[in-house]
């Protein structure tokens, strides 16, 4: 049982605009910055949202985070096949001071 | 450009200890937080803990018991020992690095460079 929510699973078709949600609490998401990553399948995870909404250096602008209260959100706009991944949620929770991820969300792009 | 690479033995047997090593190249480990993350096999990611750049250690509540994070600053590596290993401790095992980024003054972190992880059976 992770700390963080996240659906198991999204879908959505080629150019589609897909979200994903991620629900935390107050020790967390509701203190503290959110960060996304995305694990091609057989990969590492890649950092893909930071700070809640920013994008590192490489990222599309496809990509997009936002996050209101103890909840954060990742939109994907303009779906790629490519996209097809494990989208993982993560932030500093307070309580267990350390780091804690969303159970994950896997993208099929149909 | 930073790299991160882990090594160690990839079958351990239960009850045994579990020992890897993470190896930076381009950058020293004299900055930042340096963490272990791992990913039983179909599963999602757990923190293992970080050593920060002075040295300093923050272990996962669930695992403190039997997790050290120790650093080679002369090697540029850190190193990861949990103990008492049984089947559930079966994962992919990453190193990462956590980057503070300048937000207005501020640093935010986000763990922006990652090993390509290394999978650790444990059975007999």
């Amino acid at each position: 049982q992770s700390v963080l929510t996240q659906p198991p699973s999204a879908s959505g078709t080629p150019g589609q605009r897909v979200t994903i949600s991620c629900s935390g609490s107050s020790s967390n998401i509701g203190g503290n910055s959110v960060n996304w990553y995305q694990q091609l399948p057989g990969t590492a995870p890649k950092l893909l949202i930071y700070n809640n909404s920013q994008r590192p250096s490489g990222v599309p602008d496809r990509f997009s985070g936002s996050k209101s209260g103890s909840s954060a959100s990742l939109a994907i706009s303009g779906l790629q096949s490519e996209d097809e991944a494990n989208y993982y949620c993560a932030t500093w929770d307070d309580s267990l001071n350390g780091w804690v991820f969303g159970g994950g969300t896997t993208l099929t792009v149909l | 450009q930073v790299q991160l690479q882990e090594s160690g033995p990839r079958l351990v047997k239960p009850s045994e200890t579990l020992s890897l090593t993470c190896t930076v190249s381009g950058g020293s480990i004299n900055n930042y937080y340096w963490n272990w993350i791992r990913q039983p096999p179909g599963k999602g990611l757990e923190w293992i803990g970080y050593i920060s750049a002075s040295g300093t250690t923050n272990i996962n509540p669930s695992l403190k018991s039997r997790v050290t994070i120790s650093d080679d600053t002369s090697k540029n590596q850190f190193s990861l020992r949990l103990t008492s290993v049984t089947a559930a401790d079966t994962a992919v095992y990453y190193c990462a690095r956590d980057y503070g980024f300048d937000i207005g003054g501020s640093e935010q972190y986000a763990m922006d460079v990652w090993g390509q992880g290394t999978t650790v059976t444990v059975s007999s």
